[in-house]
C-alpha cells in the first residue's frame, strides 16, 4: 500500500522556471509534511515542511502549498537553477507524542534543471 | 556540531556475509531511525530506537536484521547471511526529542553491495 503517491517521476525545467512536484496522501492521521532534497551519493536533507493548520508555507525560493481537503501537498521552486538539480522526496508523518515519528516518503522526483 | 554520522560509507559483501552498518546521530539527539532505499526507490522505514531500546520495528524484514542503539557507541543495522536482493543504500537519521521526532537529519548513508 503506497500511502504517499509523488508525481511526476522526473521534471525537466529552463533555468529561472518554475518546479512544481505534487504528492498525496491517504491517511488523515498525518499531520506533518516534510520535502527532502537528495543530490547524488548524499543523504536526503530536510528542506521545507509543513503543517495542516496552514495553506502554504514560504521559505527563499521554495514554497509548500497544503490542500488539506483534497489530501495533496506540492513544493513549488521559483527562478529554478541548475544547482536545483536534484532528487525530491515528500513524506509525511503522525506527529503527535505518541506516535513513532516514523516518516512515509514518496517515490522521489528527480528534477534537472537546463541552463 | 558533527551531522549524522555513518560508517562505513560503501560495503561490499558475499552472498551469506554478516553486513554491519554504525550510525552515530546528532550530538544531543537520543533518536535514531533506519531506512532503506532501493535503487529507483523511494525510502522506506526500518526501525526505530531509542538508547537501549528499540521502539517500532514494523518496517524490519522478520528474519536476518536486527538493530541495536546501546547506552554506549552507535547504533547498529546488523544483516546476517546477505542476499543480493539487500542490495541498497541504508540511511540513518536522528532526531531530538519526543516533540520533534519527525524532525530528522539524515547520514549519507551506506551503500551495500551483495556480490
Amino acid at each position: 500500500q503506497q500511502q504517499v503517491k509523488q508525481s511526476p517521476q522526473s521534471l525537466i525545467v529552463q533555468k529561472g522556471g518554475i518546479s512544481i512536484i505534487n504528492c498525496a496522501y491517504e491517511n488523515t492521521a498525518f499531520d506533518y509534511f516534510p520535502w527532502y532534497q537528495q543530490f547524488p551519493g548524499k543523504g536526503p536533507a530536510l528542506l521545507i515542511a509543513i503543517r495542516p493548520d496552514v495553506s502554504e508555507k514560504k521559505e527563499g525560493r521554495f514554497t509548500i502549498s497544503f490542500n488539506k481537503s483534497a489530501k495533496q501537498f506540492s513544493l513549488h521552486i521559483m527562478d529554478s537553477q541548475p544547482g536545483d538539480s536534484a532528487t525530491y522526496f515528500c513524506a509525511a508523518s503522525k506527529e503527535h507524542s505518541s506516535n513513532t515519528g516514523k516518516l512515509i516518503f514518496g517515490q522521489g522526483t528527480t528534477l534537472q534543471v537546463k541552463p | 556540531n558533527a551531522g549524522v554520522m555513518q560508517n562505513p560509507r560503501h560495503l561490499v559483501r558475499r552472498r551469506g556475509q554478516e553486513a554491519r552498518l554504525r550510525c552515530s546521530p546528532m550530538k544531543g539527539h537520543s533518536h535514531v531511525y533506519w531506512y532503506r532505499q532501493l535503487p529507483e526507490e523511494g525510502l522506506k522505514f526500518m526501525v526505530y530506537l531509542q538508547k537501549e531500546n528499540i521502539i517500532d520495528e514494523s518496517g524490519m524484514p522478520k528474519e536476518r536484521f536486527s538493530a541495536e542503539f546501546p547506552k554506549e557507541g552507535p547504533s547498529i543495522l546488523r544483516i546476517q547471511q546477505v542476499v543480493r536482493g539487500d542490495s541498497a543504500a541504508y540511511f540513518c537519521a536522528s532526531s531530538s526529542s519526543p516533540l520533534a521526532k519527525n524532525i530528522q537529519y539524515f547520514g549519507a548513508g551506506t551503500r551495500l553491495s551483495v556480490l
